[in-house]
């Protein structure tokens, strides 16, 4: 069936380090892709998407490009901050949205 | 302005006793969902509805029911017959159901948390 894989967490860095959080998947098709962020204690808000191949994601300096070559979509930021941290989920929609496991990312200044 | 509101944040329950988790939308969202996270596995969904008075099986409904008598609300009862009901439970709408239009967006709710005592 489709599915997401994620790295597993967490993920530890200094403020201003480069980041990036590995996501691939497995589909029978042409999938949308997405990636949402989870702060603590909170529901899940959009971070953003790429629905078709070659399609670049971006917001608030976040990146994704989507690899149909390599069936990926790996989450980057040249910059962290403290308050980027929080959980990252890579999700898939293909008759219908799956999510990966998600990576806690941990900024420390 | 517009959002989902979930409640209660935090719920305790006894074991052998049925809990209510209310979802409320004021997005004018068609469709709505109900997903469990647990550490380590990610989202999982129990129950999606696309119209009023209709609902469908996600991949792991069992001990769990819902309703969807208004648009706005999707409360989901978790049943004495879920074995382990702990978890942390998001309600979830978009503004169709869309599983084809490549690129259906859902709007969260802040999450209930259940534990059983």
């Amino acid at each position: 069936g489709d599915s997401v894989t994620q790295m597993e967490g967490p993920v530890t860095l200094s403020e201003e380090a480069f980041l990036t959080i590995n996501c691939t998947y497995t589909a029978t098709g042409y999938p949308s892709l997405f990636w949402y962020v989870q702060y603590p204690g909170e529901g899940l808000q959009l971070l953003l998407k790429a629905t078709k191949a070659d399609d670049k994601g971006s917001n608030k300096g976040f990146e994704a490009t989507y690899r149909k070559e390599t069936t990926s979509f790996h989450l980057e930021k040249g910059s962290v901050q403290v308050s980027d941290s929080a959980v990252y989920f890579c999700a898939l929609l293909i008759q219908k949205l799956v999510f990966g496991t998600g990576t806690r990312l941990l900024v420390s200044p | 302005d517009g959002g989902i509101t979930q409640s209660p944040k935090y719920l305790f329950r006894k074991e052998g006793q049925n809990v209510t988790l209310s979802c409320e939308q004021n997005l004018n969202h068609d469709a709505m969902y109900w997903y469990r996270q647990d550490p380590g596995q990610g989202l999982r969904l129990i129950y999606y509805s696309q119209i009023v008075n209709d609902f469908q099986k996600g991949d792991i409904a069992e001990g769990y029911s819902v309703s969807r008598e208004k648009k706005e609300s999707f409360p989901l009862t978790v049943t004495s017959a879920q074995k382990n009901p702990t978890a942390f439970y998001l309600c979830a709408s978009s503004i169709r159901e869309g599983w084809v239009s490549g690129a259906n967006v859902l709007t969260f709710g802040a999450g209930s948390r259940l534990t059983v005592l």
